[in-house]
């Protein structure tokens, strides 16, 4: 089963504003990770936060992370037709040896130009 | 660098027929992940490997459901008698190790199961 829920579950903005999508999660992580899938490149691995950080910047991307409230936000910054795609989190679970993700259900991005 | 291959990239099954999805890891990666992905939802977890030992397999949705990687190196994911509701992509990843600095999985590009 999915570990949570992102949302939008869709959404449409014009190139060059900012886009910004939530995940939500039910247990204890060792780091969130995102995601991005589209057709061309399969799911390629955006960003890392460890469950100690509560904030992560990688170029255009910020990732944002509550772990008491077991919930995460990506806000990507000046898009780009480039970045439509379904965006997912993944967790990683908490404990020793667990190093499967789970992932949730997706916000699909489109950029329209 | 090549990435993670996975063959065929698509598979058209008649209901009742076994089925074998290969995955070629990135060379030296320690862990290997097999991932099933529904039309419009995330990938669901069904099994990963340390090397050649599986370590877990709680997300193997049934019996006919078989995975191994004998040298620690490529992987078969093998379904038996498959029915219409194993129709999805099938997802093969790899990452480094367990150390949370190697947590990045890198993905194959997917098998796309269809069983008529």
């Amino acid at each position: 089963s999915q570990q949570g829920e992102e949302d939008p579950q869709a959404l449409s903005i014009q190139e060059g504003e900012n886009a910004t999508m939530n995940c939500s999660y039910k247990t204890s992580i060792n780091n969130l990770q995102w995601y991005r899938q589209n057709s061309g490149r399969g799911l390629v691995h955006l960003i890392l936060i460890r469950s100690n950080e509560r904030e992560k910047h990688s170029g255009r991307l910020r990732v944002t992370l509550d772990t008491s409230k077991k919930s995460s936000s990506l806000l990507i910054t000046a898009s780009r037709a480039a970045d439509t795609a379904s965006y997912f989190c993944a967790t990683r679970g908490g404990y020793f040896g667990n190093e499967k993700l789970t992932f949730g259900t997706g916000t699909r991005l489109t950029i329209i130009p | 660098g090549a990435g993670v291959s996975q063959s065929p990239r698509y598979k058209v099954a008649k209901r009742g027929q076994d089925v074998a999805l290969r995955c070629d890891p990135i060379s030296g990666h320690v862990s290997l992940f097999w991932y099933q992905q529904a039309l419009g939802q995330g990938p669901e977890f069904l099994t990963y490997f340390q090397n050649e030992a599986q370590l877990d397999k709680s997300g193997l949705p049934s019996d006919r459901f078989f995975a191994e990687r004998p040298e620690g190196s490529v992987s078969t994911l093998k379904i038996q008698r498959t029915q219409q509701e194993d129709s999805a992509v099938y997802l093969c990843a790899s990452s480094l190790g367990w150390g949370t600095e190697f947590s990045e999985q890198y993905f194959g590009p997917g098998t796309r199961l269809t069983v008529t």
